[in-house]
């Protein structure tokens, strides 16, 4: 399960605009995705999961977006927050199993 | 409610010297148990996970092993830390069952120098 990383992907909003986050999963067998937030210095925070009979769940300001056809995950944050910055990381599992399969991650900046 | 534990917060050792990271789960019984690394700027890699007392299973060789003494506490340890071992080091669970969500500690800190 490693994710192999360069240096992680950045993404710059406007604080107030939406963000979105995109994740391509590696295997067409997944069939459960989560969506974790990582502060500087924390452990990741679960933000929303999704199982794979779904192409689409929301919670209290993010919404998750799933597209099976084409292996892709998207995490969408609603008026974006200063406190939203932080690296944001996919992570997939299969036969709703208990190893998972994390991205490289995506840097999320709020810009005042 | 499950809480999770890692101690250690913050280490800084010396090339050569033994590591002993421990993680302890609270409000649960029989969880599945994972030790990830994470270098700076990039993502998670998984290290070991464990399913019971005294069943380690291992993803990646290395110089480091774990140990699961008792059901709810999970130790990672090195005999003799490389400079690359430096590093975030995050322990995590999931219930045995029912719910698949991996639920991180706040992680310990590792500086070898």
């Amino acid at each position: 399960g490693e994710s192999v990383g360069l240096h992680l992907p950045t993404l710059s909003v406007q604080e107030g605009d939406n963000s979105i986050i995109n994740c391509a999963y590696s295997n067409s067998a997944s069939d459960y995705f989560i969506w974790y937030k990582q502060e500087s210095g924390k452990g990741p925070q679960f933000i929303i999961d999704i199982r794979s009979n779904m192409d689409k769940r929301q919670g209290q300001r993010v919404t998750v977006l799933l597209n099976k056809t084409v292996k892709h995950l998207s995490l969408q944050i609603a008026a974006t927050q200063p406190g939203d910055s932080a690296v944001y990381f996919c992570a997939e599992t299969y036969n709703y199993g208990q190893n998972f399969v994390f991205g490289p991650g995506t840097r999320l900046s709020v810009l005042p | 409610s499950q809480t999770i534990h890692q101690w250690p917060a913050t280490l800084v050792q010396p090339v050569g010297s033994p590591l002993s990271l421990e993680c302890t789960v609270e409000g649960t019984s029989n969880p599945n148990l994972y030790w990830y690394r994470q270098a700076a700027g990039r993502g998670l890699q998984l290290l070991f996970y464990s399913v019971g007392i005294g069943q380690i299973s291992s993803e990646v060789p290395q110089n480091l092993s774990a140990s699961r003494p008792q059901d709810r506490q999970f130790i990672l340890s090195s005999k003799k830390l490389l400079l690359s071992d430096s590093g975030f080091y995050l322990c995590a669970w999931i219930s045995g069952s029912g719910a698949n969500v991996l639920t991180f500690g706040a992680g310990s800190r590792l500086t070898v120098l």
